[in-house]
């Protein structure tokens, strides 16, 4: 059965610190993996990573997968009190399937 | 402005009671996804659609009805709801497969509880 698990399943730091979430996957046909950000309602998405060990980065986030482990992380530095939400991972397993893990709630303290 | 719209944004019925969520795009998107959220279990995919007329079954289609006869819409269909089917929906659209580096954007969600 294809499974994505999501690790811590919630955490609470302080402004600047760096923090780093996990997405370990097991699927029959990985396509790529999806990282969102969850905060009142809908997801919005942050990344997309196909290839391994390619880092992608938007601004203090950033990303990177390994293929062979089966697993991805998710960096966030210098946190702030915005970065406040669920994060969301996200595997394609075949064709137009997804499943996600059940995200990580992380809660930055001013 | 580029949206996904779902409707309504809350809804309580009763078991047995037919309904529709609608889910309509602007950006003509080829893909359209429905999933549902529940606490603890994550996003799960209901049903999917990659093109008009073209759907298929996601993780947990039971009990779901979809439609794709237009681009722009994919409506959500509960011909007999049950009280299991309490929970968070959300209606995805994106230009292709996200796989292909499209971003997929996701509707404000549509809380529906069946009593």
């Amino acid at each position: 059965e294809d499974k994505v698990v999501q690790s811590p399943l919630s955490l609470v730091v302080h402004e600047g610190d760096t923090v780093t979430l996990n997405c370990s996957y097991e699927v029959t046909n990985f396509r790529s993996l999806l990282w969102y950000k969850q905060e009142k309602k809908a997801p919005t998405f942050l990344f997309m990573l196909t290839s391994s060990g390619i880092e992608k980065k938007s601004g203090r986030l950033s990303s990177i997968l390994d293929k062979k482990e089966l697993f991805s992380i998710l960096n966030i530095t210098a946190t702030q009190t915005g970065d406040s939400a669920v994060y969301l991972c996200a595997v394609e397993s075949g064709t137009y399937k997804y499943i996600f893990g059940t995200g990580t709630r992380l809660k930055v303290l001013a | 402005e580029a949206q996904v719209t779902q409707n309504p944004r809350y809804l309580i019925t009763v078991t047995g009671k037919k309904l529709t969520v609608t889910c309509s795009q602007n950006m003509n998107h080829e893909y359209m996804s429905w999933y549902r959220q529940d606490p603890g279990l994550g996003l799960r995919q209901i049903y999917y659609s990659m093109n008009v007329e073209v759907t298929d079954k996601g993780d947990v289609p039971e009990g779901y009805k979809v439609s794709r006869k237009e681009k722009r819409n994919f409506p959500l269909i509960l011909e007999s709801p049950s009280p299991n089917q309490t929970s968070l929906y959300f209606c995805a659209s994106s230009l292709r497969r996200p796989t292909l580096n499209t971003e997929a954007f996701f509707g404000q969600g549509t809380r529906l509880t069946v009593v």
